[in-house]
């Protein structure tokens, strides 16, 4: 079955500061799939990648998928404390397979 | 739409105890997940539903676990009988189609003493 690794686990930052997460899945990925999560509260939807790398950007964020379809990353530029929270990749891993998500990252902004 | 609708937020039971969580999917969507979230085990898939048919439920525990979703517009999860290693966050989730973007409820979070 497919599985996501994430790392950093956890990341501190300064405000401003620019910061990278990272997704690697132990197979090919179908669609992946990056979420936020605030304490207490449901998954935010951020960005869907599909084909070998893509990127997109939404405001100060911008997610890349490989070429290979197997890793994908999230810059964030200029963080915010708005940013802090707990970032999940998610994947599809096609046809007959679950979807599965990383272990997540904690994301940390001091003012 | 008011989104993904998840009730009770908050359920606090005895073991033993019989737990039902609902979810209500946003209008249209044709698929529909359950996921459970500790902090061990991070975020897992019980059971995934389209067209309200249960198509793959391998993520489902153990028998004391059991959904259905008898119409588009209502689903629940069921634990009888629940115990303590059973407190989790619940999400209900659904999608326009499998593979597609999934719109999250706000979760139920459910303490078993």
């Amino acid at each position: 079955s497919q599985e996501l690794e994430q790392s950093p686990q956890s990341l501190i930052v300064q405000e401003g500061k620019n910061l990278t997460i990272n997704c690697t899945s132990s197979k090919t990925l179908y669609g992946l799939y990056w979420y936020k999560q605030k304490y207490g509260e449901g998954l935010i939807f951020l960005m869907m990648l599909q084909k070998g790398g893509e990127e997109k950007s939404h405001e100060k964020i911008t997610a890349k998928l490989d070429e290979k379809k197997q890793q994908s990353s999230l810059h964030i530029t200029a963080s915010q404390p708005s940013h802090a929270g707990i970032y999940l990749c998610g994947a599809d891993g096609g046809y007959g397979q679950n979807f599965v998500f990383g272990p997540g990252t904690r994301l940390s902004v001091l003012p | 739409d008011a989104g993904v609708i998840q009730s009770p937020r908050h359920e606090v039971t005895e073991m033993g105890q019989e737990v039902t969580l609902r979810c209500k999917p946003i209008s249209g969507h044709n698929s529909l997940f359950w996921y459970r979230q500790t902090m061990m085990r991070g975020l897992e898939l019980l059971i995934y539903f389209n067209n309200n048919v249960p198509i793959d439920d391998s993520g489902m525990p153990e028998d004391r676990f059991s959904a259905k979703m008898p119409n588009a517009s209502f689903s629940t999860l069921k634990i009888q009988p629940s115990e303590p290693r059973d407190s989790a966050v619940y999400f209900c989730a659904s999608s326009r189609d499998r593979g597609l973007r999934a719109f999250f409820g706000q979760g139920t979070r459910l303490t078993v003493v």
